[in-house]
């Protein structure tokens, strides 16, 4: 399967923890993109990257929350102090940009439960 | 800001019967327009998108219409089966080459297919 993959596909956390989700983007693919999605909502846009650099963030995306690209491949997100209103699942995207392509492709989500 | 607003937020037909779901957006420089397709625990999978130069694309029995004057855009799904069943949600985007891409969500559309 060469799609985009996520991981944990599900964590529960207690409120204050830390928690981090990794994201496997399609192989060529030079954007990656976070979203957040509640229950019964379309998407909310975080942040999204360039190869590398993280180009544009949200104001959704609160200080406690980090998104990295290390080598342009797979990504990261971080929230610290975890609090009940993270609990969402939290979608991955990928897109070639290049040229007229803007199709982006998802991952399964990972899914976050603050108690 | 870009606002998309989605409606009916449910509906429910025979099966075999078409589908239409509608979708409305604010911003008119949003020039790319996608549909996904969400069934319960995955991530949203793309079914199928239309640019701003164009009013009508089809593939099999989906199509999407675009009335860019009205600002509105609509999925039809024809001869519908119990495996289209889902959450269906329309984007909006705008953005130059090299821009954010960013998708804009409608609220959805939970589609009920009746045997």
């Amino acid at each position: 399967d060469t799609g985009v993959s996520q991981d944990p596909r599900h964590k529960i956390t207690k409120r204050g923890q830390n928690v981090t989700f990794r994201c496997d983007p399609i192989s060529e693919h030079n954007r990656l993109y976070w979203y957040r999605q509640t229950l019964g909502q379309g998407p909310e846009f975080l942040t999204y990257f360039q190869n590398e650099a993280q180009l544009e963030k949200s104001r959704l995306l609160s200080d406690r929350f980090s998104a990295e690209r290390p080598k342009g491949s797979f990504s990261t997100l971080e929230i610290q102090r975890t609090e009940q209103g993270d609990s969402a699942m939290y979608l991955c995207a990928s897109s070639l940009a290049r040229g007229p392509a803007r199709e982006q492709y998802f991952g399964p989500g990972t899914r976050l439960t603050v108690t | 800001g870009e606002n998309v607003e989605q409606h009916p937020s449910t509906l429910s037909v025979q099966e075999g019967d078409s589908a239409v779901i509608k979708c409305t957006y604010s911003d008119s420089a949003s020039n790319y327009f996608p549909w996904y397709k969400q069934e319960l625990g995955k991530g949203p999978q793309l079914i199928i998108d239309i640019r701003s130069n164009v009013g009508e694309k089809k593939d099999q029995r989906i199509a999407v219409t675009l009335n860019k004057t009205a600002k509105h855009f609509s999925l039809h799904i024809t001869e519908t089966q119990p495996e289209d069943s889902a959450v269906y949600f329309c984007a909006a985007s705008k953005g130059q080459p090299g821009g954010n891409y960013q998708l804009i969500w409608g609220a959805g559309t939970k589609l009920i297919i009746k045997p």
